[in-house]
């Protein structure tokens, strides 16, 4: 079992409708995670954090995070078609561990 | 933004050269990373460092070497560059291991 899973998509939802991108991770001890987004031919960029159990948001992005679980969802809301990206989830097991990334889920947003 | 440099950003040589890949960063940050991206595997760890001359492989460690001989600069060297070493390499900064990390601009590199 990978460390962390994204499903690889290509993710489609029509503009305006909320786009729902999911990441497992396996170590239940796990505390920190992270989602960027990849514009194709970019770096990544980090667009959210989260620390808790719960939700976070963000403007139009909640992170969403359930530890009993062990998964990490990211929210958009009212999606546009500049949303179209790939979305990579990261995780760290404590302060001590570096950032393990997921294979992203690429999300396309259909006008 | 951070402030990530890489250089240089596109780069094509040919298989048995050395390579030298550099980050600078004026963040001030303890952590620098190199990673490489392929299609289908995502971004894998190359090596880290996590201080002046301290530095720790990553998960495709072999065929590159690292220095860092001042906070602000990570280098990465191919010493002998070979076809499936082709991939696009970021570097990234962070202030802690579990912090999250600032991606510079990456850097093209094909091996011919």
């Amino acid at each position: 079992q990978k460390e962390v899973e994204q499903n690889s998509g290509p993710l489609s939802v029509p503009e305006g409708a909320i786009a729902s991108l999911n990441c497992t991770y396996s170590d239940r001890g796990s505390q920190s995670f992270f989602w960027y987004r990849q514009y194709s031919g970019k770096s990544p960029e980090l667009i959210m954090f989260i620390y808790s159990n719960g939700d976070k948001e963000d403007g139009r992005f909640t992170a969403q995070l359930n530890k009993a679980s062990q998964y990490v969802s990211l929210l958009i809301r009212d999606s546009q078609p500049s949303d179209s990206a790939t979305y990579l989830c990261a995780v760290a097991k404590t302060s001590y561990d570096k950032v393990i990334f997921g294979p992203g889920t690429s999300l396309s947003v259909i006008p | 933004d951070a402030g990530i440099t890489q250089s240089p950003r596109h780069k094509v040589t040919e298989t048995g050269t050395p390579v030298t890949l550099r980050c600078h960063q004026t963040e001030n940050h303890r952590y620098m990373y190199w990673y490489r991206q392929d299609p289908g595997h995502g971004l894998r760890l190359i090596h880290y460092s996590y201080g002046v001359k301290d530095t720790d492989k990553g998960e495709v460690s072999d065929g590159y070497s690292v220095s860092r001989s001042k906070t602000e600069d990570f280098l990465l060297t191919l010493e002998s560059a070979t076809s499936s070493q082709t991939s696009v390499y970021f570097c990234a900064i962070s202030e802690s291991l579990s912090q999250p990390q600032h991606f510079g601009d990456g850097t093209r590199l094909s091996i011919l």
